[in-house]
């Protein structure tokens, strides 16, 4: 079955730490983006990366990096710089651009995010 | 500024209750795509519509319908006879037409928990 897969789902950081969350897709998707969800809001915009080797800031990109190396992975460094780290992040990705604009998102599980 | 507000943070219902789940969103752009997506227990968000500016007749989908009003910046949701498996958050969002903007830069609401009881 194909969709996007997160890993892990529960992760710890401890303070100075840096830690990556994985997300693999087998969609053949060019579009992948991460979302952070904090208790009673809604889901905001880290990065986003519509090509391999190719990303972009979203809303709330400080203290977060990304790479794309390959189309099916977009991991997501949370680094010591990211002073409020708690809370669910969320992978997802879209069909290839040029096809129907504003496709709709498939989404990972989600990692959840702690400090020790 | 763009923004979707959705006031409603929690609701519950009865088994078999209808219930509306309120979306309200601004925007400059006059072509603009309105979404909604559902998230259970489970954690990932399942998509359920996607309907674009232009396009204002309302939709049905077994249980779920949808009323788009341009008038009123408003993009509601109902579910008949609500079924205890409804039982999640619900976002709202909102994603801008414009070149570069692939779709997945959403301006979310902010969700509504539904709970639906037996």
């Amino acid at each position: 079955d194909g969709g996007i897969t997160q890993s892990p789902k529960y992760l710890f950081r401890k303070e100075g730490q840096n830690v990556t969350l994985s997300c693999e897709q087998n969609l053949n998707h060019d579009a992948m983006y991460w979302y952070r969800q904090d208790p009673g809001q809604g889901l905001r915009l880290i990065y986003y990366s519509q090509i391999v080797n190719d990303f972009q800031k979203g809303d709330i990109a400080e203290g977060y990096s990304v790479s794309r190396e390959k189309k099916e992975s977009f991991p997501l460094t949370v680094t010591s710089a990211q002073k409020n780290p708690t809370a669910f992040y969320l992978c997802a990705s879209s069909i290839p651009p040029g096809i129907v604009r504003n496709e709709k998102l498939f989404f990972g599980s989600g990692t959840q995010l702690s400090v020790l | 500024a763009q923004k979707v507000t959705q006031a409603q943070t929690e609701i519950s219902v009865v088994e078999k209750e209808d219930v509306t789940l309120d979306c309200v969103y601004e925007t400059r752009d006059t072509t603009y795509y309105l979404f909604w997506y559902k998230q259970p227990p489970s954690g990932e968000l399942v998509f359920l519509i996607r309907r674009n500016s232009f396009d204002e007749q309302n939709e049905i989908s077994g249980r779920y319908s949808w009323n788009f009003q341009k008038s009123t910046s408003s993009f509601n949701f109902t579910i008949t006879a609500s079924q205890v498996v409804d039982s999640a958050v619900y976002f709202c969002a909102l994603s801008e037409a414009y070149v570069g903007n692939q779709g997945g830069k959403l301006i979310f609401g902010q969700g509504t928990e539904l709970s639906v009881k037996p």
